[in-house]
């Protein structure tokens, strides 16, 4: 079946540690994007990318960075930069980049000790 | 620029009752409307969008919305709820860029036995 795949679901990491957020779509669909979710809070723009090679800062992008070298990955690295990194975090993908129609992975869930 | 407004982060329901989550809009063009379902710790599903064609839309599960321009609401419904409905809802808008989706703060809705 089609979809999007996080991974992990869960992960832990220590204060100051950088952490790489894996996603991979099967959809063939050119945009994908990140997203952040805290109780409350709806979801907020990480990252976005339009087409491979090409990638653009969403409204919190501050602390983070991505990577899109193929179509169907577009990892997010949560930099130590980043004050506070504890979150849901959401990888999503659209078919036509005119809509807001977007495809959901199940999410990873990152906890700073 | 456009912003959206979930009257009530938390709504109750028995089972069997009416399902009403509301949802009311600013956009500054003729927007894209959506309501999005999120079960715990997972991707968001997409419920049904509003994309200028007909005013009432029908989505999965029962669900519809009605889009009412002169009251800026997209609200949420569902004429019985059923246990399974308990989830957080999202509505969300664009303009017509996935980039500038901006989603509402969700709310949770609890159906009662």
């Amino acid at each position: 079946d089609g979809g999007i795949t996080q991974s992990p679901k869960y992960l832990f990491r220590k204060e100051g540690q950088n952490v790489t957020l894996s996603c991979e779509q099967n959809l063939n669909h050119d945009a994908m994007y990140w997203y952040r979710q805290d109780p409350g809070q709806g979801l907020r723009l990480i990252y976005y990318s339009q087409i491979v090679n090409d990638f653009q800062k969403g409204d919190i992008a501050e602390g983070y960075s991505v990577s899109r070298e193929k179509k169907e990955s577009f990892p997010l690295t949560v930099t130590s930069a980043q004050k506070n990194p504890t979150a849901f975090y959401l990888c999503a993908s659209s078919a036509v980049v005119g809509t807001g129609e977007l495809f959901f992975g199940e999410g990873s869930r990152l906890t700073v000790l | 620029a456009q912003s959206v407004t979930q009257l009530g982060s938390h709504v109750s329901v028995s089972e069997g009752a009416l399902v009403l989550l509301r949802c009311n809009y600013s956009s500054s063009v003729p927007p894209y409307l959506f309501w999005y379902v999120q079960y715990p710790n997972q991707g968001l599903q997409l419920l049904l969008k509003y994309t200028s064609a007909a005013t009432l839309v029908k989505g999965i599960n029962g669900f519809e919305a009605e889009f009412k321009k002169s009251e800026t609401s997209f609200h949420l419904t569902k004429p019985s709820a059923h246990m399974s409905d308990a989830a957080e809802y999202f509505c969300a808008v664009s303009p017509g860029s996935a980039r500038q989706l901006t989603f509402g703060s969700g709310t949770q809705l609890t159906v009662l036995p």
